[in-house]
């Protein structure tokens, strides 16, 4: 069945410090993915996808994404840490030939000062 | 200009009430969908139209029907609003049909029912 997994629940970095979260996927052919971030009390904001091409993606705001084939991974990236990236943050995946995203079920990220 | 627009954004109501959510989208986009987040910030679709088609219907109660006048307009409507209700609405669009395509959200509608 097609899913997509954020292992990590909560994630808590100092500002400045770099940042990573985990997606991993399971689809039969190369999926679509996304990552979104949900600022508390607002809607979903898109940071970046990957359809194909460029296994590293860029997005907005400094993050960036590395898709990885063998590990059925997609992790989102940034160097530097602000103190207000916190937010959630969703990882998303489509199949071609469907309309359907699968969202994780997201990371919330806490930034300390 | 706000391009994927839902009123309201806050509903508190009774339980047993009817409510409406309206969703307009104005990027010209021919695909509209109805998301629900729960407490636990989990996302999942509930519907989606494409050119006033529906063309996804998940596992929803029938409580809840969704209507697309027109393909920049999609209203979710719930019949006698159960306490499980209680979620956070999301209206979403996007561009092409059949296949995936970067997905645009609207602010929410935080519905409680009491």
């Amino acid at each position: 069945a097609q899913s997509v997994t954020q292992p990590d629940i909560h994630i808590t970095v100092s500002e400045g410090a770099s940042l990573e979260l985990r997606c991993n996927y399971s689809y039969g052919a190369t999926p679509y993915l996304f990552w979104y971030v949900q600022s508390p009390g607002q809607g979903l904001q898109l940071l970046l996808k990957y359809f194909s091409g460029d296994t590293l993606v860029q997005g907005i705001k400094g993050f960036e994404a590395e898709f990885k084939r063998s590990q059925s991974s997609f992790n989102l990236r940034k160097p530097s840490v602000h103190w207000s990236d916190a937010a959630e943050y969703f990882c998303a995946g489509g199949g071609s030939g469907t309309y359907k995203y699968i969202f994780g079920t997201g990371t919330r990220l806490k930034v300390l000062a | 200009d706000t391009a994927v627009s839902q009123t309201p954004k806050y509903l508190v109501t009774q339980m047993g009430n009817d409510k409406s959510i309206k969703c307009e989208q104005n990027l010209g986009h021919d695909t509209m969908y109805w998301y629900k987040q729960d407490s636990k910030k989990f996302l999942k679709i509930m519907f989606s139209y494409n050119n006033k088609e529906l063309i996804i219907n998940e596992t929803v109660p029938n409580r809840f029907s969704p209507k697309s006048p027109d393909k920049a307009h999609l209203n979710l409507h719930i019949n006698s609003l159960e306490l499980g209700d209680s979620a956070v609405y999301f209206c979403a669009s996007s561009q092409a049909s059949g296949i995936v395509e970067t997905q645009y959200f609207g602010p929410g509608t935080r519905l409680l029912v009491l």
